[in-house]
C-alpha cells in the first residue's frame, strides 16, 4: 500500500536550518511529483513548495522562496525540503504528499503522511 | 495567485442532516479542485477530485460539482465520523491554494 512518512521535524532558533525527508513506498516513486505542505497550529492548510517526478521543475509558495528547497532522490524514493533562515511564522506540521497522476506537473496530494513537527523559536 | 474562499467557515449541524459547502475561486480553474477531509490530529484525507469524482473508497454519501469558479460539496446524511473539517483545492496553476477550511461540529 501507498506511504510516505516525515520525519525531520523538530525545535530550532530563528534563523537555523532543518531538513525535512519523505520516505515513500507502495507506488512507482520516480514517476510521481511530490508537495510540501504545511499546517500552523489551529489554522488551514498551506502548500509549501512540490517537484516534478524527475526533478526538473520545482515550484515554491512565495513565502518560503528562497529559504527552502525541495529536492528527491529517486533512487532512494525520499523527498527533501531544506528549510534555510527559518522564521517564527515557519512554525507549523509540514506534510509530504504523493501527487495524485503520474509525469503530471503538479495537481493534488491523493496520500498524505501523518506530518513532521517543525517548532521556530529562541 | 488564485484565491480559494470557502463558505460558511463553521455550520453546526445534527446527524442525519444534509450540509453543502461552498468554495469559490477568484478566477475560473475549470474543474481542477479536490476536496480534503481533515480530523483533529491527522493527516488530510483526500475525498474528491476533478471538482466531481469520489475517490476510490470514498462513500456515495459525499457529492460534489461544479466548474470555473463556484464548486459545492455536499454530504448527503451526515454521520458521526463526518465531523471535522473540510478544505477545496484548487490545482489549475501554481501557487496551488487551498480556501480557509470549513468546520463542521455537531449540534
Amino acid at each position: 500500500q501507498v506511504q510516505v512518512v516525515e520525519s525531520g521535524g523538530g525545535v530550532v532558533q530563528p534563523g537555523g536550518s532543518l531538513r525535512l525527508s519523505c520516505a515513500a513506498s507502495g507506488f512507482n516513486f520516480r514517476t510521481y511529483a511530490m508537495h510540501w505542505v504545511c499546517q500552523s497550529p489551529g489554522k488551514g492548510l498551506e502548500w509549501v513548495a512540490s517537484i516534478r517526478h524527475d526533478g526538473s521543475d520545482k515550484y515554491y509558495a512565495d513565502s518560503v522562496k528562497g529559504r527552502f528547497t525541495i529536492s528527491r532522490d529517486n533512487s532512494k524514493n525520499t523527498v527533501y525540503l531544506q528549510m534555510d533562515n527559518l522564521r517564527a511564522e515557519d512554525t507549523a506540521v509540514y506534510y509530504c504528499a504523493k501527487d495524485s497522476l503520474s509525469y503530471s506537473t503538479g495537481s493534488y496530494g491523493d496520500y498524505w503522511g501523518q506530518g513532521t513537527l517543525v517548532s521556530v523559536s529562541s | 495567485d488564485i484565491q480559494m474562499t470557502q463558505s460558511p467557515s463553521s455550520l453546526s449541524a445534527s446527524v442525519g442532516d444534509r450540509v453543502t459547502i461552498t468554495c469559490r475561486a477568484s478566477q475560473g480553474i475549470r474543474n481542477y479542485l479536490a476536496w480534503f477531509q481533515q480530523k483533529p490530529g491527522k493527516a488530510p484525507k483526500s475525498l474528491i477530485n476533478a471538482a466531481s469524482n469520489l475517490q476510490s473508497g470514498v462513500p456515495s454519501k459525499f457529492s460534489a460539482g461544479g466548474s470555473g469558479t463556484d464548486f459545492t460539496l455536499t454530504i448527503s446524511s451526515l454521520q458521526p465520523e463526518d465531523f471535522a473539517t473540510y478544505y477545496c483545492q484548487q490545482y489549475n496553476s501554481y501557487p496551488l491554494t487551498f480556501g480557509g477550511g470549513t468546520k463542521v461540529e455537531i449540534k
